[in-house]
């Protein structure tokens, strides 16, 4: 079946600019996660989504970032007045539910350039 | 809270077996998972250890021990296309951070000819 898919692939955008990443998670799958990426280091959590339930937005490293789930499917991540900081690749991963959020199912990310 | 540590790298040849160690600091977990990411790609899940003892997969075998709060890969029987970086990540068992993943900072692993 399909994985878990992210767009755009790649995003150039100028200093002060806001961009919208999308990611459409495995069908049928309840818990769906952001994550952040720089260059050679770890995944960085960002932001949990479980079901109806309030996300977890602890890993938010800003006001100027947030997310939603539509219809507890698709999802957007938000970057307000972007800044060269900002520049990483944010990954997205889904899992049938929180019990299983061992095993999540990442897209190939959006690998997001602020000049 | 909890931490995890792991090698930055580790270099070895085709067919050699590498082990690559996790250690952790953590207040309480579910359980232990490997994640495997080459340059340029998405993680992928290797394995997961719920219980102590060791769990195999093909090629890759994976260990908990929790009295010793340490976990370990094991690729055996090397290929280039092993070359990678893994992820070691625990599944905290804290209210707050239930189904949220913890990961290791990952150990890049580099195959030689």
């Amino acid at each position: 079946g399909a994985g878990v898919s992210q767009s755009p692939s790649n995003k150039v955008t100028e200093k002060g600019k806001d961009v919208e990443l999308r990611c459409d998670p495995i069908s049928g799958h309840t818990a769906l996660y952001w994550y952040r990426q720089s260059l050679g280091q770890g995944l960085e959590f960002l932001i949990y989504f479980q079901g109806n339930s309030a996300p977890d937005k602890s890993g938010l490293p800003s006001d100027r970032f947030s997310a939603e789930r539509t219809g507890g499917s698709v999802s957007t991540l938000t970057i307000q007045r972007t800044q060269q900081e900002d520049s990483a690749v944010y990954l997205c991963a889904s899992s049938l539910a929180r019990i299983s959020s061992y095993e999540q199912y990442f897209g190939p990310g959006t690998r997001l350039t602020v000049t | 809270g909890q931490s995890l540590e792991q090698p930055s790298e580790v270099t070895a040849v085709e067919g050699a077996i590498v082990q690559i160690n996790c250690t952790y600091q953590t207040s309480g977990f579910y359980g232990l998972s490997w994640y495997q990411q080459h340059d340029g790609g998405a993680p992928t899940f290797l394995s997961y250890n719920a219980l102590d003892g060791l769990e195999e997969t093909g090629r890759f075998s994976s260990f908990l021990s929790r009295s010793d709060s340490y976990g370990y890969l094991l690729l055996q029987e090397l290929q280039m296309k092993d070359s990678a970086s893994y992820f070691c990540a625990l599944s905290p068992m804290t209210t707050d951070s239930w189904g949220k993943l913890q990961f290791g900072a990952g150990t890049q692993v580099v195959v030689t000819p």
